[in-house]
């Protein structure tokens, strides 16, 4: 089975923190993606990453920023967390087009 | 015009039943549509996937597509309350270099016991 962990399922920062989302696959999946989760709007991609060092911005990559160091690891870094960042994030990788999603992380931003 | 367009519902059938979701897509080019289920608090988990135009089946589940119209469904046969859930399409538009999905709002289906 395909595990996509990310390493926190609830968080509660303060405004202008610098917040971390940790995402990990067990699969050495080439894509990864970074997806925010708002009622009304689906899934919106963030950023996604199709190699190690490389990145592509989504659709809403302002103040966000990532990085990927390691195959299996893609981080989300909120470089200034803000109140319109309350979200849920789900991170993703992908095989042949066929995404897995981690458990999701819900960041409330106070 | 959104991209990728579903119904938000919710879309309620009695157990038993068949259910019918929809998905339209804008672009033309499109090559690839997954059909992903998001129970409530959840994530997305993929349950079909089609490229070519016809039926794909698997299960309760089978996949249709169509291009010229630009729409992709999913059925659920024998529907059960355990299928009451969130459907999310997703489209990989042929504009994507890599596999950037597109995905829809979802819709929600409620199977009544």
């Amino acid at each position: 089975d395909v595990k996509v962990t990310q390493s926190s399922r609830y968080l509660v920062k303060r405004t202008g923190e610098k917040v971390f989302l940790e995402c990990v696959q067990d699969m050495d999946h080439e894509n990864m993606f970074w997806y925010r989760q708002d009622p009304g709007l689906g899934l919106r991609l963030i950023y996604f990453s199709y190699d190690v060092k490389m990145k592509e911005k989504g659709d809403i990559p302002e103040g966000y920023s990532v990085s990927r160091e390691k195959k299996e690891r893609f981080s989300l870094i909120l470089e200034s967390a803000s109140t319109n960042q309350t979200s849920m994030y789900l991170c993703a990788s992908s095989l042949r087009g066929r995404a897995f999603f981690g458990q999701g992380t819900r960041l409330t931003v106070v | 015009q959104k991209e990728v367009e579903q119904n938000s519902g919710p879309l309620s059938v009695p157990e038993g039943a068949i259910a019918s979701l929809n998905c339209t897509y804008s672009d033309r080019g499109s090559q690839s549509f997954f059909w992903y289920r998001q129970y409530s608090g959840k994530s997305p988990e993929l349950i079909m996937f089609i490229y070519s135009n016809g039926d794909k089946e698997d299960g309760r589940f089978t996949a249709q597509l169509n291009k010229a119209s630009q729409y992709v469904s999913l059925l659920i046969r024998d529907s059960q309350p355990s299928d009451s859930a969130t459907y999310l399409c997703a489209v990989v538009p042929q504009s994507s270099g890599t596999y950037k999905y597109i995905f829809g709002t979802g819709t929600r289906l409620k199977v009544l016991a």
